[in-house]
């Protein structure tokens, strides 16, 4: 059975410091990866997603940045944090070959930006 | 633009029914999705619509009408477990989700 990994589970940083969130897809391959980020109390905002190695799409312009450097994990990562960073962060993956199939859920990274 | 509008919030009785709606406005339309997310976890997959109609899973349903844009959950027999957000979203024509803020029900003893 597929899992999907997150760590870390909670992060607290200060204001200019840098970011790495990881995530990891276990029992499958050539997956799409997603990251979101879910601010207090509102809806998921889709950072960026990749379709295989290398390749990421970025949906938000901002100080935050993805790699792929394997077929199945996912970096987050900023080299200087804002206040406004602070947030829920979520990976999810979906199978490669199919578009309509519902987004699995890694269990988030809480990042508090101080 | 792409817009996805659900109420932010609703109380209902244990016990009782409960019906959330969604409206939706996309480029292009693959399908409706409806997650629930308990408070500070990750979202959970409860059902996709793609076609018209009314589509049940145990307690839950969903139903969409694509000519109005228009979907809802339908919750029965409620229980305190399902105080949680549920969220809409819709996959637009190039497969991207487009999400609701949520709607976060209240169950009342």
């Amino acid at each position: 059975s597929q899992t999907i990994h997150q760590w870390p589970a909670t992060l607290v940083q200060p204001v200019g410091s840098p970011l790495s969130l990881e995530c990891t897809v276990e029992g499958t391959s050539n997956p799409n990866l997603y990251w979101y980020r879910q601010a207090a109390g509102r809806g998921l905002q889709l950072l960026f997603y990749s379709v295989g190695i290398g390749q990421i799409s970025s949906e938000v312009p901002q100080n935050l940045s993805a790699s792929r450097p394997q077929d199945r994990q996912f970096i987050l990562s900023s080299k200087k944090l804002l206040l406004s960073d602070s947030g829920f962060y979520l990976c999810a993956w979906t199978p490669g070959e199919l578009s309509y199939n519902e987004q699995f859920f890694g269990p988030g990274t809480r990042l508090t930006v101080l | 633009g792409q817009n996805i509008d659900q109420p932010t919030e609703m109380t209902a009785t244990e016990g009782a029914i409960v019906q959330i709606n969604c409206t939706y406005q996309t480029s292009g339309f693959n399908g409706l999705f409806w997650y629930q997310q308990h408070a500070g976890e990750a979202p959970t997959f409860l059902s996709y619509n793609v076609l018209d109609g009314l589509e049940e899973k145990g307690r839950f349903s969903s139903f969409l009408s694509r000519s109005k844009g228009y979907s809802y959950l339908l919750l029965k027999e409620l229980q305190m477990k399902d105080s949680a957000s549920y969220l809409c979203a819709a996959l637009d024509s190039n497969y991207q989700l487009i999400w609701g803020a949520g709607t976060k029900l209240i169950i009342k003893p």
